[in-house]
């Protein structure tokens, strides 16, 4: 079964300090692996995409890193702010023969501390 | 920023009413899809549309209904709200190509906050 897992449920960190999101994912035959952040109340914001053949990718303080073989992606978040506080989803698409699809994850709720 | 909007934002409605929400974009893409999420859960699909006049079930079932009769607008229509519709309705929108789910980058609106007594 096409899943996407992410850990931990709900982080919480201090304003500064880094963190790191996991996403593992059964998702098969894989094409891409997006990390969107979903503010309260609003909808989810693309923030970085890797294919199969990229195994990192940064936008700003956000890095992303792909393990295509162990099917795990993290999101590191450097140096923390107040307006990082949202949910982070990872979001898995497959090859599909004819139709790629999307595999959401639940999400990691992040909240920065002051 | 996205060119992507719904309304309203919040609707608080008695059970048995027929609610239309409202999505529009400005961005000329050809598929949009709707999208409903509970809180602290994933998100699933429940329409999408190839473009004019073309409409799709997605994965999760649902009583509503949709339309596309114009490229930038793909409302969603419940006849007969229940309490189990309850929950936050997110509109996307993505460029042509790929297959119908869509590997592009897909565009989020605000959402609507559905709460049916």
């Amino acid at each position: 079964k096409n899943q996407v897992e992410q850990s931990p449920q709900s982080l919480i960190i201090l304003e500064g300090k880094n963190c790191t999101l996991q996403c593992n994912y059964t998702v098969s035959p894989f094409s891409n692996l997006r990390w969107y952040k979903q503010d309260t109340g609003r909808g989810p914001v693309s923030l970085t995409i890797m294919t199969f053949s990229e195994n990192t990718k940064s936008n700003g303080r956000y890095t992303a890193t792909l393990d295509a073989d162990t099917k795990q992606s993290s999101l590191h978040i450097t140096a923390s702010q107040l307006s990082d506080s949202a949910s982070y989803i990872c979001v898995v698409s497959d090859r599909g023969s004819t139709l790629g699809r999307l595999y959401f994850g639940r999400g990691t709720q992040l909240t920065v501390w002051p | 920023e996205a060119d992507i909007y719904q309304t309203p934002r919040y609707l608080v409605i008695g059970t048995g009413k027929k609610i239309t929400l409202e999505c529009s974009q400005t961005m000329g893409h050809d598929k949009m899809y709707w999208y409903q999420q509970d809180p602290g859960m994933e998100l699933h699909l429940i329409h999408y549309s190839y473009g004019v006049n073309s409409t799709e079930k997605g994965d999760l079932s649902s009583e509503s209904t949709v339309s596309r009769i114009r490229t930038e607008h793909f409302p969603l229509t419940l006849e007969s709200a229940r309490p189990s519709h309850t929950s936050q309705y997110l509109c996307a929108s993505s460029e042509s190509g790929g297959g119908a789910y869509s590997t592009d980058t897909q565009y989020f609106g605000p959402g609507t906050r559905l709460t049916v007594l």
